[in-house]
């Protein structure tokens, strides 16, 4: 049972390094999304992914990108980061309505 | 623009004490409202779906019910265990994006 995995679970980074957040999906499902969750904030949507090969830009997209590499894979890249995106960052997958999301257990990226 | 405000922020009930939280939408178009349980440093979890005026559902010591306006959370003779992150959501386009609201921290206390 494995539902929605996503790597690594903690990061620390320096303002001004890359990285990606992996997650994959296990449940045959055709839409992926990205939050990133601050205290005060609640969950915003990053990007989301409706089907394989298509990304669309949620409520915050500036300075992410995104990368659906097949029907399992949505990824998460930071070109060059900065502090202010220090954050918890969720990947989920949904069948669409009626079906709600199933998360993942959340990357903890603190950019310093 | 789809607005979910929930409230009170943070509520503290003593253990069997019932009690209800509120998630209040403005929203074109609701296609379903969502209901999820948060656990510290885990995802969260899915709980419900309300789809119409008038539905409600129950799971355990939990029921939730849906006006056109509002949704409740009500917990009845809650336990320590039911203390969480509640976050209520909506759904009103076609690509089954979510709009949370900033949830409702329930402490339990024994």
């Amino acid at each position: 049972n494995a539902g929605v995995t996503q790597t690594p679970k903690f990061q620390v980074l320096k303002t001004g390094q890359s990285m990606t957040l992996q997650c994959a999906q296990d449940m045959n499902h055709n839409s992926m999304y990205w939050y990133r969750q601050d205290p005060g904030m609640g969950l915003r949507l990053i990007y989301y992914s409706a089907s394989e090969g298509t990304t669309d830009k949620g409520e915050v997209p500036n300075g992410y990108n995104v990368s659906r590499l097949n029907k399992r894979e949505f990824s998460l890249r930071l070109e060059s980061a900065a502090p202010s995106q220090t954050s918890v960052y969720f990947c989920a997958s949904s069948e669409g309505v009626p079906y709600g999301y199933t998360f993942g257990s959340g990357t903890r990226l603190t950019v310093v | 623009e789809d607005q979910v405000t929930q409230s009170p922020e943070a509520l503290r009930l003593q253990e069997g004490e019932s009690s209800s939280l509120n998630c209040s939408y403005t929203v074109s178009g609701l296609r379903g409202l969502f209901w999820y349980r948060q656990d510290p440093g885990k995802g969260p979890e899915f709980l419900f779906t309300l789809y119409s005026a008038g539905e409600e559902k129950e799971k355990e010591r939990l029921k939730a019910t849906l006006t056109k306006k509002e949704s409740f959370l009500h917990i009845t003779a809650p336990k320590p265990e039911d203390s969480a992150t509640y976050l209520c959501a909506v759904s009103t386009g076609a690509n089954s994006k979510l709009t949370f609201g900033k949830g409702i921290t329930l402490s339990v206390r024994p």
